[in-house]
């Protein structure tokens, strides 16, 4: 079964505020996690990875910080901005040392973003 | 540098028929993921191939489906006598062949509505 959950399904936030997106994963094998953005009507779009060797790593606005200890990431996105309104995943690959090989999704955030 | 492309787009089929979904994956990507999102849901991985091989279908229902990667032109993911709970969308995902951190890239899926 899958193995990457979150804690909650829906987030509002106001325009200009951050927004923080968990994850929780069971699998103590999981070396390789990735957040994706989808829009409706869309495919995931791929926002920012991590290898397990890591514990933070930041992108454009965004930062993802992994806890392999309570098996928890999460996704921070900074001066949160309308467009950012999307279900955001979370996924992780099992493939130790490798990043090919399936991918176990959690069930997804709704980010809502209000002007 | 063209993205993941999938063909069709919406696919509408009555039960029985068999429904046939497409997917090119990026330039210079030889590793191909299909992948089933229903509403409100994660996406479910069903089956990965390389390039005239099925590396893992372990995701995939042992009857009805198949899928294939050619040495030339697009994967293939057919269903055979569709039912009403066939009804959802369909992602493709490719990734190139060297490991190490290099995310998945989704297509913007086909969705199949069984009538």
């Amino acid at each position: 079964g899958e193995s990457v959950g979150l804690h909650l399904p829906t987030l509002s936030v106001q325009e200009g505020d951050n927004s923080i997106i968990n994850c929780a994963y069971s699998n103590s094998a999981s070396d390789y996690f990735i957040w994706y953005k989808q829009e409706s009507g869309k495919g995931p779009q791929f926002i920012i990875d991590i290898r397990s060797n890591m514990d933070k790593r930041q992108g454009q606005r965004v930062t993802v910080l992994l806890n392999k200890t309570v098996k928890h990431l999460s996704l921070q996105i900074a001066a949160t901005q309308p467009g950012d309104s999307a279900v955001y995943f979370c996924a992780e690959n099992t493939a130790r040392g490798s990043t090919l090989g399936r991918l176990y999704f959690g069930r997804g955030t709704q980010l809502t973003v209000w002007p | 540098n063209a993205g993941v492309m999938q063909n069709p787009r919406h696919l509408v089929r009555r039960r029985g028929q068999e429904a046939r979904l497409r997917c090119s994956p990026m330039k210079g990507h030889s590793h191909v993921y299909w992948y089933r999102q229903l509403p409100e849901e994660g996406l479910k991985f069903m089956v990965y191939l390389q390039k005239e091989n099925i590396i893992d279908e372990s995701g995939m229902p042992k009857e009805r489906f198949s899928a294939e990667f050619p040495k030339e032109g697009p994967s293939i993911l057919r269903i055979q006598q569709v039912v009403r709970g066939d009804s959802a969308a369909y992602f493709c995902a490719s990734s190139p062949p060297w490991q190490g951190n290099q995310p998945q890239h989704f297509g913007d899926g086909t969705r199949l509505s069984i009538l």
